[in-house]
């Protein structure tokens, strides 16, 4: 079993729509929990990144943690076409960039 | 922009081959990581340095090694290059606990 589970996907939404993105996790000594958005052949965008449990919201993306249930949730407002990507959630242990466990993303098109 | 450069940009190769990957870290930015993205693998952390020292290894390869110059940019030396070495070749940087920033990457091909 890996350590971060996320739907590859792909995921298809009509413009406007409201796109909900999630990663399951084994590893409760995560704390740092991040999204990246990626482009095709594009380095990883960060758009997220949360340490404790509850929401943090930013213009059309909320991020949800809950350790309880090892469970985090990316949501897209008024989904674009230009927010078809792939999104990679990706966790640590220790904050930064050190050793970030990444789910294998999940493919996300959003048409007009 | 990230504010993270990675040269080159691509890089085709034979085996048995050895090449080096450069990253340039953020302005400020003390810590420098390596990440590989392979299609049947994902990223993948491979080493990690701090202000030129070598803070946590993940899973890299013997015939991989890494360095930090005191100017704070970073070398990704790959020897006796394999076919299944072929991949996206990430560099991040962040001051310490805070967010890390990926550059676009280096596309390596072995052929």
């Amino acid at each position: 079993q890996k350590e971060v589970e996320q739907d590859p996907g792909p995921l298809s939404v009509p413009e406007g729509a409201i796109v909900s993105l999630n990663c399951t996790y084994s590893n409760s000594a995560f704390q740092y929990f991040m999204w990246y958005r990626q482009y095709s052949r594009k380095g990883p965008e960060l758009l997220m990144y949360t340490y404790s449990s509850g929401n943090k919201e930013d213009g059309r993306f909320t991020a949800q943690v809950d350790k309880s249930s090892k469970y985090i949730s990316l949501f897209i407002r008024d989904s674009q076409p230009s927010d078809s990507a792939t999104y990679l959630c990706a966790m640590s242990v220790a904050g930064g960039g050190n050793k970030l466990t990444f789910g294998t993303g999940t493919q996300l098109k959003v048409e007009l | 922009d990230s504010g993270v450069t990675q040269t080159p940009k691509h890089l085709i190769t034979a085996t048995g081959q050895r090449v080096t990957l450069r990253c340039s870290p953020r302005s400020g930015d003390l810590s420098v990581y390596w990440y590989q993205q392979s299609l049947d693998q994902g990223l993948q952390f491979l080493i990690q340095y701090y202000n030129g020292e070598e803070r946590a290894k993940g899973n890299i390869l013997e015939r991989f090694s890494a360095q930090q110059f005191p100017d704070l940019h970073s070398e990704l030396n790959l020897s006796s290059l394999e076919l299944g070495d072929s991949a996206l070749y990430f560099c991040a940087s962040s001051v310490v606990t805070d967010e890390a920033f990926f550059g676009q990457g280096t596309r390596l091909t072995v052929v």
